[in-house]
């Protein structure tokens, strides 16, 4: 089951960008890169998702690797309200055998 | 859409006592997950269905665990004898059938075991 690689915490100011790195260097060609947030007491949020082209939301962008072994989330505007912990997670066909790593703590300084 | 609805939202037993955990699914998801989370372990997939039939139970911790889909709008998660190990927090899921696979969650229960 492919896993994916975060670093454990990052810090942002407000009203900046983030940029949220993630490596899944084991992804297979069906794997979709999917990127969830956690704020305190909740459930995990969907934020966005991508296969091999960059993406942009309402929330987020995500910008892939043209070789699909890394991907970065991207806030363009960081708000005290993003501050939470952001999973970075592959789903595929292959028995959603879905692994949720450590994620990204992100702090938001005002 | 009212999302995935768990209830309770909270529960305190005590060692020994049977807990169930119930999950109504978004209306529509063929499949639902069921997920534990603790500060040590991390968010841990236990259970998924998919058309109320049971893919993969591997993570199931044990046989004290069991997890039922009785209709496409309702599934339990049964804990007896529940142990304080058992403490965490537990988490709903469902998604559409086809890519891109999303999952979208619960507001989970907090479950404590004395």
């Amino acid at each position: 089951d492919a896993k994916t690689t975060q670093p454990n915490s990052m810090e942002s100011n407000e009203e900046e960008p983030v940029h949220l790195p993630c490596n899944h260097s084991t992804i297979s060609g069906t794997d979709y890169i999917h990127w969830y947030r956690q704020l305190p007491s909740q459930g995990p949020e969907y934020v966005i998702h991508g296969l091999t082209s960059n993406v942009n939301n309402r929330m987020a962008s995500l910008a892939i690797a043209e070789d699909r072994k890394s991907s970065t989330l991207i806030l363009h505007r960081a708000t005290l309200r993003d501050a939470a912990v952001y999973y970075c997670i592959l789903i595929n066909t292959g028995g959603f055998k879905t692994i949720f790593g450590a994620g990204t703590r992100l702090f938001v300084k005002a | 859409d009212a999302g995935v609805i768990q209830s309770p939202r909270h529960e305190v037993t005590e060692m020994g006592q049977e807990v169930t955990l119930r999950c109504k699914p978004i209306s529509g998801h063929d499949y639902l997950f069921w997920y534990r989370q603790t500060m040590m372990r991390g968010l841990e997939l236990l259970i998924y269905f998919n058309n109320n039939v049971p893919i993969d139970d591997s993570g199931m911790p044990e046989d004290r665990f069991s997890a039922k889909m009785p209709n496409a709008s309702f599934s339990t998660l049964k804990i007896q004898p529940s142990e304080p190990r058992d403490s965490a927090v537990y988490f709903c899921a469902s998604s559409i059938p086809g890519p891109p696979w999303t999952q979208y969650f619960g507001p989970g229960t907090r479950l404590l075991v004395l």
